[in-house]
């Protein structure tokens, strides 16, 4: 059973760069889009990116420029980077194993499973 | 402001059935499959229906998913209190080029 392991530091400053790594055990590395999500506290979820096994990556439009996956196949493992956070960026943030294939003009994409989340804080 | 459109709350007796929508546009859930997530109170979500209507190994069949144009509904039988949680539906946006989110039904079990 694939499992999603999770870390990376829980209170930044404003102007910081937010870094997550999430670790996959017990499940291939390869054909899937390896994602990151997050849910500010409260609010529901939203999409930051995902990078495919092969290096190839896409991010949320309104995050572009601060956002970076990439990805170590050595490690099977998996990282999130985000510049210049702000109070906004405060949330719980969850990497995902994403399904996605698009044939006949239907596309699908879902995510599982998730890893167990972290609350990354931003306060000055 | 979320691109899918979901009922903030909903709630239901034991036992009961109970339906959760989702209502999207013909750039998500009228061209792409559906898919829901339940997230239990201080958890990470969990997939709970892939494709439209499809159950992953595990999860009880008293959850069904359907859709019709742009709308996708989620229903629940035999509502149990576990049941207790929030539920996100999500989809592929060919306009977006990106997955979208619901923004959750929190269902209650009185």
């Amino acid at each position: 059973q694939v499992q999603l392991q999770q870390w990376g530091a829980g209170l930044l400053k404003p102007s910081e760069t937010l870094s997550l790594t999430c670790a996959v055990y017990g499940g291939p590395f390869s054909g899937y889009y390896w994602t990151w999500i997050r849910q500010p506290p409260g609010k529901g979820l939203e999409w930051i990116g995902d990078i495919y096994y092969s290096g190839t990556t896409n991010y949320n439009a309104s995050l572009q420029g601060r956002v970076t996956v990439s990805v170590d196949t050595s490690k099977n493992q998996f990282s999130l980077k985000l510049t210049s956070v702000t109070a906004a960026d405060t949330a719980v943030y969850y990497c995902a194993r994403g399904v996605r294939y698009c044939s006949n003009g239907r596309c699908r994409n879902w995510f599982d499973p998730w890893g167990q989340g972290t609350l990354v804080t931003v306060s000055s | 402001q979320s691109v899918l459109t979901q009922s903030p709350s909903m709630s239901g007796t034991p036992g009961q059935r109970v339906t959760i929508s989702c209502s999207g546009s013909i750039s998500n859930i009228a061209s792409n499959t559906v898919n829901w997530y339940q997230q239990l109170p201080g958890k990470a979500p969990k997939l709970l229906i892939f494709n439209d209507d499809q159950r992953p190994s595990g999860v009880p069949d008293r959850f069904s998913g359907s859709k019709s144009g742009t709308s996708a509904s989620l229903a629940v039988s035999g509502l149990q209190s576990e049941d207790e949680a929030d539920y996100y539906c999500a989809a592929w946006d060919d306009s977006l080029t990106a997955p979208v989110f619901g923004g959750g039904t929190k269902l209650t079990v009185l």
